[in-house]
């Protein structure tokens, strides 16, 4: 009964396959976020979705696609892996737009080589 | 811009130590929130606390408290009598609100807190 949970947890490819990283949140919330952990463990926002809309979007390579299927699933998508994207991805949900409490996934390790 | 500074980048304590991890907030927004995450050894990331910026009053949950001040812009985290389990990256982080909806966290850069024996 994980309320956040990614898949999958580890992800080891070479430069310029494609892959992907799914989400999915059993909390009922209705906004749903993308965050990449660098190696210096800095965390950044990459994209948000309410209710399976687009909501931010910040300066992230267009080689990167969110899908929101439904409310409850929000997948990354990443096109032609570099090495620079190898990070810790972390889906988030929360409820509603306001600033409420972000609860997140495990995190998925990705490893360009 | 919104902006989250964590000075420390890491503090070690000896168990039973107090320890307070700082954290220093820069906004615009005359309405926000402040949050603290805790991520420990196995990699996730935990919420602790959420505090909006027109409640001032401290909070202890346990052997947590936090201070806010609107003064210093600062939201600072103290662990009493401090355990092993302890042990993990804490982070502060900003809220905004964007137009059009939306919670953007922006993190600080974390402090690595270490509690030994």
């Amino acid at each position: 009964d994980t309320a956040v949970s990614q898949t999958p947890k580890y992800l080891v490819t070479q430069m310029g396959n494609d892959k992907s990283i799914k989400c999915e949140q059993n909390l009922g919330h209705d906004t749903m976020y993308w965050y990449k952990q660098d190696s210096k463990k800095f965390l950044k926002i990459m994209f948000s979705y309410n209710n399976k809309e687009l909501i931010i979007n910040e300066t992230v390579p267009n080689r990167f696609s969110p899908k929101s299927p439904d409310k409850a699933h929000l997948n990354l998508h990443i096109n032609s892996l570099e090495l620079g994207d190898s990070a810790v991805y972390f889906c988030a949900s929360s409820q509603g737009l306001a600033s409420r409490e972000q609860y997140f996934g495990p995190g998925t390790r990705l490893t360009v080589t | 811009a919104q902006k989250v500074t964590q000075a420390q980048t890491e503090i070690s304590v000896v168990e039973k130590e107090d320890v307070t991890l700082d954290c220093v907030y820069e906004t615009r927004d005359t309405t926000y929130y402040l949050f603290w995450y805790k991520q420990p050894p196995s990699g996730e990331l935990v919420f602790l606390i959420r505090r909006n910026s027109f409640d001032e009053q401290n909070e202890i949950s346990g052997r947590y408290s936090w201070n806010f001040q609107k003064s210093t812009s600062s939201f600072n985290f103290t662990i009493t009598a401090s355990q092993v389990v302890d042990s993990a990256v804490y982070f502060c982080a900003l809220s905004e609100e964007k137009a059009g909806g939306g919670n953007k966290l922006t993190f600080g850069t974390g402090t690595q807190l270490k509690v030994e024996l």
